[in-house]
């Protein structure tokens, strides 16, 4: 069964500090990992999406590196500002005529002045 | 403005009583898919969309059913709606299911009692 896994479940960083978020996953074949910012509420936002052929990918303050041959990706965000508090959600696709992406829990991340 | 939208924004209904949940995109999408998201759990996919009259099971089907007549619309039908369908439901739309940007409408949040 396909999973993907995020670390940690929850984070609390003061602003303008960075931090960092994991994803590990299972899927295989894997065709594409996106992460998302969920504001609560709301639906989820893309910030960035990469193949298995890219190991980086940048959207402004957010950094996203994968390894594809340990099945992890990160997510790193510079110089937090508080509008960055929200869950973020790793997710990952397969390859091979499958069209179900399997979601991450979500790592919930606060960020106080 | 690109966007999905989805009505209602919330529902209260009772076990039993049919609805159904719109979902519009405005960007000519061609792929278009459901989810329900459970606290502590990821989001869930329960329907997709390739095209105009293919539609396909995702993960969690049950008690759900989809249609796909027009490209702009997708909507989620619930026949008899029990409580263990009360959830936050997502639509989302991008050009295809591999990688290309996927927008998320604003959630239905539903409650069957």
């Amino acid at each position: 069964k396909n999973q993907v896994e995020q670390s940690p479940q929850s984070l609390i960083i003061l602003e303008g500090k960075n931090c960092t978020l994991q994803c590990n996953y299972t899927v295989s074949p894997f065709s594409n990992l996106r992460w998302y910012k969920q504001d609560t509420g709301r639906g989820p936002v893309s910030l960035t999406i990469m193949t298995f052929s890219e190991n980086t990918k940048s959207n402004g303050r957010y950094t996203a590196t994968l390894d594809a041959d340990t099945k992890q990706s990160s997510l790193h965000i510079t110089a937090s500002q508080l509008s960055d508090s929200a869950s973020y959600i790793c997710v990952v696709s397969p390859s091979g005529g499958s069209y179900i992406p399997t979601f991450g829990r979500g790592t919930s991340l606060i960020v106080h002045p | 403005e690109a966007q999905v939208t989805q009505n209602p924004r919330y529902l209260i209904t009772v076990t039993g009583k049919k609805l159904t949940v719109t979902c519009s995109q405005n960007m000519n999408h061609e792929y278009m898919s459901w989810y329900r998201q459970d606290p502590g759990l990821g989001l869930r996919q329960i329907y997709y969309s390739m095209n105009v009259e293919v539609t396909d099971k995702g993960d969690v089907p049950e008690g759900y059913k989809v249609s796909r007549k027009e490209k702009r619309n997708f909507p989620l039908i619930l026949e008899s709606p029990s409580p263990n369908q009360t959830s936050l439901y997502f639509c989302a739309s991008s050009l295809s299911p591999e990688v290309t940007e996927a927008f998320f409408g604003q959630g239905t949040r539903l409650t069957v009692v």
